[in-house]
């Protein structure tokens, strides 16, 4: 029973450097999203997608790119990392059901961009 | 600009009492409201929710209440137990997506 599954859990990039964060679910959920949560702060939307081929940009999407070509799978990438890109980074999913659209999360990945 | 706050970043409470987490908002399009908990190296998971036209949601121990008109609601949590030592948000739905508020520490002392 994975649910939604990310990977790494941890990673240190220098600055300038790129890579992906990886986010898969097992659920058949049409939405999904990365939020990234800094210190002391609530989790802020970065991308989201509605469906395979469909993203769209959440309230801080600077930095960042997305690609859903499947349902399944929803990847982030950092092109060229900087220090204020160093946070926990969310993937989750969702479905609506009535008025309801519960959100399940993902562990985390744990990035330090130095 | 913060549309969903809360103002307590900790909260501590003994074993069995209850506990109550408050959460206030700004944006009067939020049409659905959400608790969710989340422990360490864990990702949230949904506690509760409540539609804007409800002003109450129980499930368990877990209650949620709503106030639209001064825009806030609280979780209350009876009887408290050491297992919902976590770190707890509060989130407000518009349209796809969710707004979160910056969470409580919630601790339940034995």
């Amino acid at each position: 029973n994975a649910g939604v599954t990310q990977t790494p859990k941890f990673r240190i990039l220098k600055i300038g450097q790129s890579m992906t964060l990886q986010c898969a679910q097992d659920m058949n959920h049409n939405y999904m999203y990365w939020y990234r949560q800094d210190p002391g702060m609530g989790l802020k939307l970065i991308y989201y997608s509605v469906g395979a081929g469909i993203t769209d940009k959440g309230e801080v999407p600077n930095g960042y790119n997305v690609s859903r070509s499947t349902t399944e799978d929803f990847p982030l990438r950092l092109e060229l990392a900087a220090p204020s890109q160093t946070s926990v980074y969310f993937c989750a999913s969702s479905y609506w059901v009535a008025s309801k659209n519960i959100q399940y999360f993902g562990a985390g990945t744990r990035l330090s961009v130095l | 600009d913060q549309q969903v706050k809360q103002n307590s970043p900790s909260l501590s409470v003994q074993e069995g009492r209850i506990s109550i987490l408050n959460c206030d908002y700004t944006n009067s399009m939020f049409d659905y409201f959400l608790w969710y908990k989340k422990y360490p190296a864990e990702g949230p998971t949904f506690l509760i929710s409540i539609s804007s036209i409800k002003d109450k949601n129980e499930d368990g121990r877990f209650t949620v209440f709503l106030n639209k008109s001064a825009k806030h609601l609280s979780l209350h949590i009876v009887p408290s137990q050491p297992g919902d030592s976590a770190v707890y948000f509060c989130a407000a739905r518009y349209g796809n997506k969710l707004v979160f508020g910056a969470g409580t520490i919630l601790r339940v002392k034995s």
